[in-house]
């Protein structure tokens, strides 16, 4: 079965930008695997961000941006905003079945 | 409106069933696959499965941890999504949401429910 992993934590400071990713123990990554990344605050459902690799949902914010980076899915963060701290995590495509990442907590301090 | 409501969650004994409901509203339920994703307590999401729409088949995949003992189905004339979960096991414990779409097309995953939780113990 895919293992899917990513950062278990990062620290960035307001205003900085931050780059998660997420792997694929099949291999590397690609469009294929469909990548979609979430935000999750605690006691709330999550939020989708991105979805196919680098597509934008309407609710989006600017300051998230999706792509292919080093054989890894990747979620970017430009210009971070304190309101941003939270856990992201992506889920890629595989063979029919699809795989959360174990998330990554990203602190904004 | 778009919303997505479960229903059915409760506290069940190990190899009990149990079936939750996933009733949409706001949009046409049968154009659309519905995925379950589940989270135990403290811990990560994880993906159970979908069904697609009648369009594409109907057919479902299921995680490995559920397959043969998850089913998913779906009623689009009450716009109502199951999920039937046999043979449950202490860490089946979690709560499950239901999404609107999966892996494919456009915004996939773009509502969710708020999520019902089953507690599987003795």
């Amino acid at each position: 079965q895919t293992v899917v992993t990513q950062e278990p934590s990062l620290t960035v400071s307001p205003g900085g930008t931050v780059t998660l990713t997420c792997a694929s123990s099949t291999g590397a990554v690609t469009s294929g695997y469909y990548a979609n990344w979430f935000q999750q605050k605690p006691g709330q459902a999550p939020r989708a961000l991105i979805y196919s690799t680098s597509n934008k949902h309407s609710w989006t914010p600017a300051r998230f941006s999706g792509s292919l980076l080093g054989g890894k899915a990747a979620l970017t963060l430009s210009g971070v905003q304190p309101e941003d701290e939270a856990e992201y995590y992506c889920l890629l495509y595989s063979g029919g079945a699809q795989v959360f990442g174990g998330g990554t907590r990203l602190t904004v301090l | 409106e778009v919303q997505l409501v479960e229903s059915g969650g409760g506290l069940v004994q190990p190899g009990r069933s149990l079936r939750l409901s996933c009733t949409a509203s706001g949009f046409t339920f049968g154009d659309y696959a519905m995925t379950w994703v589940r989270q135990a307590p403290g811990k990560g999401l994880e993906w159970v499965g979908f069904i697609r729409s009648k369009t594409y088949g109907g057919t479902t995949e299921y995680a490995a941890s559920v397959k043969g003992r998850f089913t998913t189905s779906r009623d689009d004339s009450k716009s109502i999504a199951y999920l039937q979960m046999n043979s449950l096991k202490t860490e089946d414990t979690a709560v499950y949401y239901c999404t609107r779409g999966y892996y494919y097309g456009n915004t996939p995953f773009d509502y969710w429910g708020q999520g019902t939780l089953v507690t599987v113990s003795s």
